[in-house]
């Protein structure tokens, strides 16, 4: 059973940026689509970005573009996303994901990012 | 992009009602769509993938169907467990996009 594992909150400023991990465990790491996807208080839950370490691809949402990068090491089969330019509004928790895809989904515990002057 | 759209955005139901909630897509998916429940401040569960497969662990009260634009999932006895607030997602082309949430509440 695979089981993704997620860094710690974070309280960031305006104008910084923020790395949030996601570490794999139990399952195959490159074959699969993992996600990120946040969650801003009272709201519903908006993708993110996405990646397939495999192939290298990467996917971004057009609201996120230039301000997101999702990547994945392989060797300790750990994805990464970096928000960077922090604006208020970037408040949420952010989830990573393994699929939907095959055998379904899988969600990490979550990680709160607080922006915060 | 793919716009997912739902409906009802809520619902008020009783224990032991059947209830069906509708995901529609703006484009043809094929039969690429999960579900998932969410309750206040809890991470999302999945429920169903592919449409209509029951994720591992998930009750056999939840039902999915559809395919190509039109979506339902379906709970077949609403238990007091299962007030939570619902999505649709698409995975059939990046970005994966969310439907906009189904609340059922008593």
């Amino acid at each position: 059973q695979v089981q993704l594992v997620q860094s710690g909150a974070e309280v960031k400023k305006p104008g910084s940026s923020v790395k949030v991990s996601c570490k794999a465990s139990g399952g195959t790491f490159r074959n699969y689509a993992f996600n990120w996807v946040r969650q801003a208080p009272g709201q519903g839950l908006e993708w993110t970005a996405g990646i397939i370490p495999g192939l290298g691809s990467t996917y971004y949402a057009q609201n996120f573009q230039g301000r997101v990068t999702i990547t994945a090491d392989e060797s300790t089969s750990t994805v990464y996303m970096v928000v960077s330019s922090l604006r208020f509004e970037d408040t949420a928790v952010y989830y990573c994901v393994r699929g939907p895809q095959g055998d379904g989904t899988t969600w990490g515990q979550g990680t709160l990012v607080t922006v915060f002057s | 992009d793919i716009q997912m759209t739902q409906s009802p955005s809520s619902l008020s139901a009783s224990v032991g009602d059947r209830v069906t909630i509708t995901c529609r897509a703006s484009q043809d998916i094929n039969h690429f769509l999960a579900w998932f429940q969410q309750k206040p401040g809890k991470v999302p569960k999945a429920l169903i993938y592919d449409a209509s497969s029951l994720q591992s662990g998930v009750s056999s009260k939840f039902s999915g169907s559809g395919s190509g634009t039109d979506f339902t999932l379906t709970i077949s006895s609403l238990q007091p467990e299962d007030f939570a607030t619902y999505y649709c997602q698409q995975y059939n082309a990046y970005p994966f996009t969310f439907g906009p949430g189904t609340k059922v509440d008593f």
